[in-house]
């Protein structure tokens, strides 16, 4: 069954800090990866994008890292903003079958100051 | 470019009432989702639309919801009669290339926050 797991389901930070949530998935055949970001009230808006053979792609101080054998990704997030409080969904995209895009449950992230 | 446009964003009915949604895409944009995102869930996919023929409605709860896309441009999503448990958000993306594209980045509307009362 094409499923995605996210970890932690919540996480409440100090401005500042780093963090990174975890996404694990089953999702077969893989074609690609997306984080997203969702804050209170809007849609969500993509960060980043791997594919198979990427490993590693940035966007600013969010960095997104894939181990396809694994079938994990992380999202780092370097000196944590206010901005940053929102929830952060992974979505892997099947190249087949019915459900193409599969998407996990989210990390709700609070920034304190 | 103009984002993904939904309306209403609140709506607030009792049971057994219809609600309808409307989505208006961006400009050029082929493919056209509705998610329905129920609170502390990922979204589900409901209906996905290839310019105004559907794609995929397989997670679309056929006996009280409909959808259509007239024209292939902008799009409603109907729930008659409503259920408590259809309280959720309703969100509308669209996407540039067709259903097999890799790289296909859907954008997302606001959604519409319904309250089944």
């Amino acid at each position: 069954k094409n499923q995605v797991e996210q970890s932690p389901q919540s996480l409440i930070i100090l401005e500042g800090k780093n963090c990174t949530l975890q996404c694990n998935y089953t999702v077969s055949p893989f074609s690609n990866l997306r984080w997203y970001k969702q804050d209170t009230g809007r849609g969500p808006v993509s960060l980043t994008i791997m594919t198979f053979s990427e490993n590693t792609k940035s966007n600013g101080r969010y960095t997104a890292t894939l181990d396809a054998d694994t079938k994990q990704s992380s999202l780092h997030i370097t000196a944590s903003q206010l901005s940053d409080s929102a929830s952060y969904i992974c979505v892997v995209r099947a190249s087949s079958g019915t459900y193409k895009y599969i998407f996990g449950t989210g990390t709700r992230l609070k920034v304190l100051a | 470019e103009a984002g993904v446009a939904q309306s209403p964003r609140y709506k607030i009915i009792e049971k057994r009432q219809s609600v309808a949604f409307w989505c208006n895409p961006i400009s050029g944009h082929a493919t056209l989702y509705w998610y329905q995102q129920i609170l502390g869930q990922g979204p589900k996919l409901l209906i996905q639309f290839q310019n105004n023929g559907v794609v995929d409605d397989s997670q679309l709860p056929k006996d009280r919801f409909s959808a259509e896309r007239l024209k292939g441009v902008d799009s409603t999503l109907k729930i008659q009669p409503a259920k408590l448990e259809d309280s959720a958000v309703y969100l509308c993306a669209s996407s540039r290339a067709g259903t097999d594209s890799s790289y296909n980045e859907q954008f997302f509307g606001p959604g519409t926050r319904l309250t089944v009362l």
